[in-house]
């Protein structure tokens, strides 16, 4: 019972460096989702996608990049990595008015 | 006013106790319900869903009153291993109206003391 993956757990990056964060699930969601979380603050949602081939921006989607080739994945992309991009990132998915299933997180820190 | 408002607290409360809290939403079409827990730097997880006549899992209680577009959540006899944050959770659409996106409230911090 895998669930939703998420890869790496943790990551030092330098600014202006890139990596991808990857997101995969094996219960065939259409749904899939991106969040990063501050400490002490809510989730926000950066990207998410209702199947695959179709992703669009949630709120904090500036400095990110995803995409939904096949229905399992939902890599996130940082390009120019940003000192405001150090965050814990969550991914999730679901199917049809169910709830999300959350992987373990990512945490990133960019010095 | 947010879609998803919940009280961030925190709810400081004795073991054993009872506490409750509530979460107002603004989409009076909002279809289905969820409270999630999030334990410090870990991931959120499914508490329970909350069904429109009202449900219960053990020592917790989750209401829904559309009249008022607030759900409430009750937990007995507190324990220790209760304290976490509690994430109110609304799907505002279902159905080929359904956007795919979940409005999360910000959450309400439960702390139980010995």
């Amino acid at each position: 019972n895998a669930g939703v993956t998420q890869t790496p757990k943790f990551r030092i990056l330098k600014i202006g460096q890139s990596m991808t964060l990857q997101c995969t699930q094996d219960m065939n969601h259409n749904y899939m989702y991106w969040y990063r979380q501050d400490p002490g603050m809510g989730l926000k949602l950066i990207y998410y996608s209702v199947g695959a081939g179709i992703t669009d921006k949630g709120e904090v989607p500036n400095g990110y990049n995803v995409s939904r080739s096949t229905t399992e994945d939902f890599p996130l992309r940082l390009e120019l990595a940003a000192p405001s991009q150090t965050s814990v990132y969550f991914c999730a998915s679901r199917t049809n008015d169910q709830p999300q299933h959350f992987g373990d997180g990512t945490r990133l820190s960019i010095l | 006013r947010k879609e998803v408002e919940q009280d961030p607290g925190p709810f400081n409360v004795p073991e054993g106790a009872t506490v409750a809290f509530n979460c107002t939403y603004s989409n009076s079409a909002s279809q289905s319900f969820f409270w999630y827990r999030q334990d410090c730097r870990k991931e959120p997880k499914l508490l329970m869903s909350v069904y429109s006549s009202g449900n219960e899992d053990g020592r917790f209680t989750a209401q829904l009153n559309r009249a008022s577009q607030y759900i409430s959540l009750l937990i007995r006899d507190s324990k220790l291993s209760d304290s976490a944050t509690y994430l109110c959770v609304v799907n505002p659409s279902m159905g080929s109206s359904n956007t795919g996106k979940l409005i999360f409230g910000q959450g309400t911090t439960l702390q139980v003391k010995p």
